[in-house]
């Protein structure tokens, strides 16, 4: 069982809806990530917190708006998707930026 | 440029059959190498961290080794439960930044009974 916990596993989304992936680790990490991973691509990094503060936003859209109230929660809304915005979104935790990543099951999500 | 490169692509192999996956690697300063497994519709799991030349770490079946420009990951005896896909990721010496690390996309593994 992961110390990262992702809800929901699958989102199937029409491009007008509003929507959020939520993040949780318990793993007492200080730094939270969301990565997208779409087929045949290395993962793409889109937003980092550490220690609750934003300190990446890799040129991500604007319809993708991350939200970090504490250090164990994350949560990734989403709005006016695209159809070229399904894939398969990880959260990952690590403790600074030395040890790693720990990811979650992720998110399968689909824009209709 | 890509700065990690995972060959092959894919790779099928009979239960039994030992191999090896690569993971090559341009960043000029290396922090540390991970290998992660991951199975389909699950995130990567985390196998080892490599960060110098010449270290090796094994876990059961498998065995990561590092030198300067690339890793090995070596399958011995591989069983159809290691089939997933295995991603390697570097990590660059740059200062704390969330985007410091680089993936590979992946070798899928296929092991066949």
């Amino acid at each position: 069982e992961t110390g990262v916990t992702q809800t929901p596993r699958h989102l199937v989304m029409g491009m007008t809806n509003k929507k959020s992936l939520k993040c949780e680790q318990h793993l007492g990490h200080n730094a939270m990530y969301w990565y997208k991973q779409s087929a045949k691509k290395p993962l793409e990094l889109m937003f980092v917190y550490n220690f609750k503060e934003q300190t990446e936003n890799n040129s991500v859209p604007s319809r993708f708006s991350p939200e970090c109230p504490n250090s164990s929660h994350l949560f990734l809304h989403l709005h006016t998707l695209q159809p070229e915005d399904s894939a398969l979104y990880l959260c990952a935790s690590s403790q600074d930026s030395f040890y790693g990543y720990t990811f979650g099951s992720g998110t399968r999500l689909t824009v209709v | 440029e890509d700065q990690v490169t995972q060959s092959p692509e894919a790779l099928r192999l009979q239960e039994g059959e030992s191999s090896s996956l690569n993971c090559s690697y341009t960043v000029s300063g290396l922090r540390g190498l991970f290998w992660y497994r991951q199975d389909p519709g699950k995130g990567p799991e985390f196998l080892f961290t490599l960060y110098s030349a010449g270290e090796e770490k094994e876990k059961e079946r498998l065995k990561a080794t590092l030198t300067k420009k690339e890793s090995f990951l070596h399958i011995t005896a591989p069983k159809p439960e290691d089939s997933a896909t295995y991603l390697c990721a570097v990590q660059e010496e740059t200062g704390w930044t969330g985007n410091q690390f680089y993936f590979g996309t992946g070798t899928s593994l296929t092991v066949i009974p």
